[in-house]
């Protein structure tokens, strides 16, 4: 199992500018979440999903689309990149362990800068 | 609504010495806890996990941390520290059945 990837690893955008960066797990997880990680802000969530079709709103969604069209993919669009969603962003999934509970598995993260 | 906090941003601990990284958490149900690592320029790593049963729990790394229901904490041990611990620790509290609430943070610095 590749687990959950990312790409790209790092993008620089000019602000106004159009992005989406991919997020795709490989391991039959129903849930999947978008995080920001900002300096001395520890993660915030984005967006998330429960299954396929169903996307949900988190701490810090303005700026941000989301979709899931099918398990495995889960992708973060920008429509109008700002300075203040430079930022590293994580991707994780989680499948129920049959007790309610959920330990996710993060991806490797995408560098953004807007300039 | 819940929250986490890790009342510490920076600690420095000599190498060989104990280590134990605080975190309290606001939480209305049982709660799910997690502790993670980041090395810098790196993805997060899972130390442990509470979920349910002994309060005592064992970790990667040598590492382990406690809950303790009536502090709302779930602190985060170490007997002695090797300079490859130094990171970024963040605790966090499973909220719902798909995300995560996670604290600022503590930076782990270890001097030789």
């Amino acid at each position: 199992n590749a687990g959950v990837t990312q790409t790209p690893k790092f993008q620089v955008l000019k602000t106004g500018q159009s992005m989406t960066l991919q997020c795709a797990q490989d391991m039959n997880h129903e849930y999947m979440s978008w995080y920001r990680q900002d300096p001395g802000m520890g993660l915030r969530l984005i967006h998330y999903s429960v299954g396929a079709g169903i996307t949900d709103q988190g701490e810090v969604p303005n700026g941000y689309n989301v979709s899931r069209s099918t398990t495995e993919d889960f992708p973060l669009r920008l429509l109008s990149a700002a300075p203040s969603q430079t930022s590293v962003y994580f991707c994780a999934s989680s499948k129920s362990t049959g007790t309610g509970t959920h330990e996710q598995y993060f991806g490797p993260g995408t560098r953004l800068t807007v300039t | 609504a819940q929250s986490v906090t890790q009342p510490d941003i920076h600690i420095t601990v000599s190498e060989g010495a104990s280590l134990e990284l605080r975190c309290n958490y606001s939480y209305g149900a049982t709660p799910y806890l997690f502790w993670y690592v980041q090395s810098p320029g790196q993805g997060l790593q899972l130390l442990l996990k509470y979920f349910s049963g002994d309060t005592l729990v064992q970790g990667i790394k040598g590492f382990e941390a406690e809950f303790k229901r009536s502090q709302s904490s779930f602190n985060l041990r170490k007997p002695s520290v090797h300079w490859s611990d130094a990171a970024e620790y963040f605790c966090a509290v499973g909220s719902g059945y798909s995300t995560l609430t996670f604290g600022k943070g503590t930076m782990l610095l270890v001097s030789p």
